[in-house]
């Protein structure tokens, strides 16, 4: 069975930083784009980065750029984001997704999530 | 910036009818060089994970049922689903990805009337 399992959410004071997993099995890291997407309250669904099949190219949110920082380990079949600098707007659902094969940018599989709360 | 708008907030419609939803964006999604548009359209049920239902408009995702209709080009989409079953309340989320934002809909909610 295809599966992505997310770990490590909790909550986090301003400020602070995180790092959050996401365990892929039925299916290997290395042969497809995976992403990340997160939900809240506020701003629904939201993108916010891809990385390619070999981990070489990373896309950003714009307005995520140099906060969040995604990595892979093809070994361990495992997707990272480390976030930093969180403010209260980041919390939210954090989702690992896979990009459907040949169709860049949207999503056919989902975990069921990790929340992050960023408060005091 | 692609601004994505959905219609309406939210609907009732009766077991057996039709639902028809809209999605708007302020840009064509329309590729010129492949003829695709570039949307999805997701289905989230109360506690779940959004899941694909359509992309490219209109190509249905394996194991969705035949039902659900993608259709539009452009800058207008519309889902249609008919025959509407309990089953399928829930949120509905159209997606672009054209441009890099890769930006969702703010949804439509689905109800049985």
């Amino acid at each position: 069975e295809v599966q992505l399992v997310e770990s490590g959410g909790g909550r986090v004071k301003p400020g602070g930083s995180l790092r959050i997993s996401c365990a892929a099995s039925g299916l290997s890291l290395k042969n497809f784009v995976f992403s990340w997407v997160r939900q809240s309250l506020g701003k629904g669904l939201e993108w916010v980065s891809s990385i390619s099949r070999s981990g070489t190219t990373i896309y950003y949110a714009e307005s995520l750029r140099g906060r969040f920082t995604v990595t892979k380990d093809n070994s361990k079949n495992s997707l990272y984001l480390q976030m930093n600098s969180l403010s209260a707007e980041d919390t939210a659902i954090y989702y690992c997704v896979r990009d459907l094969p040949g169709v860049p940018h949207t999503f056919d599989i989902w975990g069921q999530g990790t929340v992050v709360t960023v408060s005091s | 910036d692609i601004v994505l708008t959905q219609s309406p907030d939210s609907l009732a419609v009766s077991l057996g009818e039709r639902a028809t939803l809209n999605c708007r964006s302020n840009q064509s999604l329309l590729y010129s060089s492949n003829n695709r548009n570039y949307l999805s359209w997701f289905q989230q049920k109360s506690g779940q994970p959004p899941r694909l239902l359509i992309y490219w408009a209109s190509t249905r995702e394996s194991g969705v049922p035949d039902r659900f209709i993608g259709s539009g080009s452009g800058t207008d989409f519309t889902l249609t689903i008919s025959n509407l079953q309990a089953e399928d309340v829930a949120l509905y989320y159209c997606q672009q990805y054209y441009d890099e934002s890769y930006d969702f809909g703010p949804g439509t909610k689905v109800d049985i009337k």
